[in-house]
């Protein structure tokens, strides 16, 4: 089955740093990868959709300047949390497909733990 | 279906009881819906899905059912075990774009 792998599992970082978590399609090529954020007993709110080689498209209210996010290629997919501060302490999981959800489902990460202290 | 809860409602199920988790939607332009069952600290899984030209779809202990008319849609557990003990998710594509977006979960408390 399809399989997403997301790294780092958790991390601790000073505020003012940046982070970067890796997102990645194991045995098929994602066209379209997406990031979420989840705060504690909430459900998962979409941050952005990433395509590879274009540009990611934000949701309404995420800095994408705050997020960035690149996918270079159809096996990879990465969001940096830059200047991270306290507020941005979250659960943040990807997701990947390799066509329409429909036909491809989605396939989740096992999510990353950011805590900004 | 759509919106993100301050607090997750709580299902507590005896072991072995059937569980039924509900979920209202609001856009009939939703295309497809699937359900994700999330343990704690991981990513959600997924359980079953459905398009929108269905009303049932059944999988090994769980059963989608999809009402159009009033825009809900359940997910039926039979014979509920302890490891189903999770926050369950229901998901929608289609009414806001090429995108999944998330209800605001249920968790489900299997007791012994």
């Amino acid at each position: 089955g399809a399989v997403v792998s997301q790294h780092p599992s958790w991390v601790i970082c000073k505020s003012g740093t940046s982070v970067k978590i890796e997102c990645r399609s194991l045995d098929f090529q994602a066209t379209t990868m997406f990031w979420y954020r989840q705060f504690p007993k909430q459900s998962l709110m979409l941050m952005a959709t990433s395509n590879e080689g274009s540009k990611a498209t934000y949701e309404q209210g995420v800095e994408k300047d705050k997020f960035l996010i690149n996918h270079a290629s159809l096996t990879l997919s990465t969001l940096t949390v830059t200047s991270a501060h306290p507020e941005d302490s979250s659960f943040y999981i990807c997701s990947a497909s390799g066509g329409e959800p429909m036909d491809y489902g989605y396939t989740f990460g096992s999510g990353t733990r950011l805590t900004v202290v | 279906g759509e919106s993100v809860g301050l607090h997750l409602p709580t299902l507590s199920v005896q072991e072995g009881d059937n569980s039924i988790i509900n979920c209202a939607y609001s856009n009939s332009a939703s295309d497809y819906f699937i359900w994700y069952k999330q343990e704690s600290g991981k990513g959600p899984q997924f359980i079953i899905d459905i398009r929108s030209n269905m009303d049932k779809r059944q999988g090994q202990r769980v059963t989608v059912l999809l009402n159009k008319t009033v825009k809900h849609l359940s997910l039926q557990i039979a014979a509920t075990q302890p490891g189903d003990s999770a926050v369950y998710f229901c998901a929608e594509w289609g009414a806001a774009g090429n995108k999944l977006t998330f209800g605001g979960g249920t968790r489900v408390l299997v007791k012994p």
